[in-house]
């Protein structure tokens, strides 16, 4: 499978515990973007790489957020002291910077975290 | 102003029907629109996109039609099939920027 993956798939915590969820992108592509998707609603933008650098970053990632992505590679994706609120779909994509300019991102299946 | 409203918020067509997507936006810096398909469990799927120097735009039963003037666009599925029932998201990006913005999401039904 050559697409975005991303572990686990679910992930059920209880308050106050910290999660990490992984992003693999697709292959040669040196974007990565993180949106988070509430019940009934469309993925909202969190943050964005290129290659190694962060370099955007949505007023919705509190403090309590923190990501990375080391050698431009893979991604994760931390949550401390998680919160009823954290409960969401947590989407990765990535993209490779177009001719056009467009780069499509792609994305992959999303963690499903449950805070309990 | 990043707000992209999608309309309306369920559809329900019959099978061979076309199915008629909405999306209005307001901040004219917007530059690039595509359309997603997300079936339940499943991450959005990129279905197709649109340039604003384009008014139409059309891959297999899809079409985008693109109105510069009114800031709006739309998603055409020509000969629903049930297998297209999943929800739709359109989406903008801001000129130079990287993040999609997202409309509410059309939950689409095609009964047999």
């Amino acid at each position: 499978d050559t697409g975005v993956s991303q572990d686990p798939r679910h992930k059920i915590t209880k308050r106050g515990q910290n999660v990490t969820f992984r992003c693999d992108p697709i292959s040669e592509h040196n974007r990565l973007y993180w949106y988070r998707q509430t019940l009934g609603q469309g993925p909202e933008f969190l943050t964005y790489f290129q290659n190694e650098a962060q370099l955007e970053k949505s007023r919705l990632l509190s403090d309590r957020f923190s990501a990375e992505r080391p050698k431009g590679s893979f991604s994760t994706l931390e949550i401390q002291r998680t919160e009823q609120g954290d409960s969401a779909m947590y989407l990765c994509a990535s993209s490779l910077r177009s001719k056009t300019g467009y780069n499509e991102q792609f994305f992959g299946p999303g963690t499903r975290l449950t805070v309990l | 102003q990043q707000q992209v409203k999608q309309s309306p918020q369920s559809l329900i067509v019959q099978k061979g029907g076309i199915s008629i997507i909405n999306c209005a936006y307001e901040n004219t810096a917007f530059d690039y629109f595509p359309w997603y398909q997300q079936f339940p469990g499943k991450g959005p799927a990129l279905l197709i996109a649109i340039r604003p120097d384009v008014s139409e735009k059309k891959e297999g039963r899809f079409t985008i039609s693109f109105n510069k003037s009114a800031k709006q666009f739309s998603l055409h599925i020509m000969d629903s099939q049930p297998g297209d029932s999943a929800t739709y998201f359109c989406a903008a990006r801001l000129y130079a920027g990287n993040m999609l913005t997202f409309g509410g999401g059309t939950r689409l039904m095609v009964k047999p």
